[in-house]
């Protein structure tokens, strides 16, 4: 059974600092793997989405990247800023169910100004 | 940019009573969807549909729930004796045919049963 899992759980760093969001999965079979943002109360932001046969996707300030065979992505955001602070979830779809996600708990971040 | 909308975004019922959340789909979308996160917990699958009809379901998605899409443009969840353990935030989320392509979520609805 497909499992996910984001380190740390939460994390406060100042404004500017880069910085890096950890998801790992234990079956590496999966079809693609989508990042999200959260915001408190909110619904599902999709910031970027990995096919499992890319290495890294791009999208302003953020770029992830997906190593399929070790089961790891990680969601690197650079100059951070205030407004970044949310909770990023990790998302994969397995290649053999029809399209369910299965998410991690999420990364609280929190961007001090 | 195609969104999709839920209502309501926020409801509270009594202990047994039936609810019905609804969604309005991205328009050329053909998969549709039902997640839940209860407080503090990881967002949990429900439900995915196609076609008219349920493709898969968990385990949590049990007699208590149903899902229709009634006029091709609304799909809805159905709980239909609510428990407290229902109370969460209940996302709704379509993506179209491509696989390759990601889903896209509704803002939800927090269900609190009391």
């Amino acid at each position: 059974k497909q499992e996910v899992t984001q380190i740390p759980a939460a994390l406060s760093v100042p404004e500017g600092e880069n910085l890096v969001l950890n998801c790992s999965f234990t079956d590496s079979a999966i079809y693609n793997l989508q990042w999200f943002r959260q915001d408190p109360g909110k619904g599902l932001t999709s910031l970027l989405l990995i096919q499992s046969s890319q290495r890294e996707q791009t999208s302003g300030r953020l770029n992830a990247s997906l190593d399929k065979s070790s089961g790891r992505s990680t969601l690197y955001i650079a100059a951070s800023q205030p407004g970044d602070s949310a909770t990023y979830l990790c998302a994969v779809k397995d290649g053999g169910s029809q399209g369910n996600l299965i998410f991690g708990k999420g990364t609280k971040l929190s961007v001090k100004p | 940019e195609p969104e999709v909308t839920q209502t309501p975004s926020h409801q509270v019922t009594q202990m047994g009573q039936e609810v019905i959340l609804r969604c309005v789909p991205i328009s050329n979308h053909l998969y549709f969807y039902w997640y839940r996160q209860i407080l503090g917990q990881k967002v949990e699958f429900l439900v995915s549909f196609y076609n008219n009809e349920i493709s898969e379901k968990s385990e949590i998605f049990d007699d208590q729930f149903s899902v229709e899409r009634p006029d091709g443009s609304n799909f809805t969840l159905k709980i239909r004796s609510t428990k407290l353990e229902d109370s969460a935030m209940y996302f709704c989320a379509s993506r179209d045919r491509d696989r390759a392509f990601g889903y896209t979520f509704g803002s939800g609805t927090r269900l609190t049963v009391v």
